[in-house]
C-alpha cells in the first residue's frame, strides 16, 4: 500500500459530462502529481501541485483543471468529456517535490466515457 | 526538454535467465533517473533510482540498473528472472521545470514477460 488514496476506482460517464477525481496524498507529502495513462499515449504528465500551489504543467487540456486544498488533498476536474478522455488517471505524491524524491502512486481511477 | 526512450515494447525472457530492459534519456544537466514497475490493476511502484555516485544501482526485488553517461542509458537488469517479475516497467527522468520545480517524465513502458 503506497499510502496514496484515489477515488473513485472506476467511473463510467457519457460524452459532454463533467467528473471530479479525488486524491489524498501520503501522510506528510506536500507535492501532488496527476498523470494520464492510455494505451496509445503512455503515461502523460498533467499537472503538479505543491502545498496548494500549482508548480508545473504538462499536457493538460483546457477542459481539465485541478487544485490542491489546504488539507493537501487534490481534485482533478474533467469537463466536456470526449471518448478520447477514456484512460486511467493516476495521482502520485512526494514529500517536497525535489528532484531526488521518488513518487508514490495511487491505484488510479479508470475513466470510461461512452 | 527532457525525454526518455524505451525502445522495446515487450521483452520476453525464460525464467532463470538474466533480463535487461533498456532505457535511454535526454536531459539538461545531471540526470536523476528512476525505474518503476506496474503490476496489473495497480499503480506504479518505485524500484530504484540513480542520483549520483556508483554507476551500478541496486533496488527492490533483486533488480539493479547501470548508469552509462557516455551512452545516456540507464538499463534495468536482473541476474535471474522470476515469473512474478512479469509486469510493465517504466523508466523516468526527473528534471527541473521552467519554474524551477521537479518535473518527472516517463518512458512509454516495456512489458516484461517471463516464461516458465
Amino acid at each position: 500500500d503506497s499510502g496514496v488514496t484515489q477515488t473513485p476506482k472506476h467511473l463510467i460517464t457519457a460524452t459532454g459530462q463533467r467528473v471530479t477525481l479525488r486524491c489524498s496524498p501520503r501522510s506528510g507529502d506536500l507535492s501532488v502529481y496527476w498523470y494520464q495513462q492510455s494505451l496509445d499515449q503512455g503515461l502523460q504528465f498533467l499537472i503538479q501541485y505543491y502545498n496548494g500551489e500549482e508548480r508545473a504543467k504538462g499536457n493538460i487540456l483546457e477542459r481539465f483543471s485541478a487544485q490542491q486544498f489546504p488539507d493537501l488533498h487534490s481534485e482533478l476536474n474533467l469537463s466536456s468529456l470526449e471518448l478520447g478522455d477514456s484512460a486511467l488517471y493516476f495521482c502520485a505524491s512526494s514529500a517536497t517535490g525535489r528532484r531526488n524524491e521518488k513518487l508514490f502512486f495511487g491505484s488510479g481511477t479508470q475513466l470510461s466515457v461512452l | 526538454a527532457q525525454s526518455v526512450a524505451q525502445p522495446e515494447d515487450q521483452v520476453n525472457v525464460a525464467e532463470g535467465n538474466p533480463l535487461t530492459v533498456k532505457c535511454t534519456y535526454s536531459v539538461s544537466g545531471n540526470p536523476y533517473l528512476f525505474w518503476y514497475v506496474q503490476y496489473p490493476n495497480r499503480g506504479l511502484q518505485f524500484l530504484l533510482k540513480y542520483i549520483t555516485g556508483d554507476n551500478l544501482v541496486k533496488g527492490s526485488y533483486g533488480f539493479e540498473a547501470e548508469f552509462n553517461k557516455s551512452q545516456t542509458s540507464f538499463h534495468l537488469k536482473k541476474p535471474s528472472a522470476l515469473v512474478s517479475d512479469s509486469a510493465l516497467y517504466f523508466c523516468a527522468v526527473s528534471a527541473l521545470s521552467s519554474g524551477g520545480y521537479q518535473k518527472v517524465t516517463f518512458g512509454t513502458g516495456t512489458k516484461l514477460q517471463v516464461i516458465p
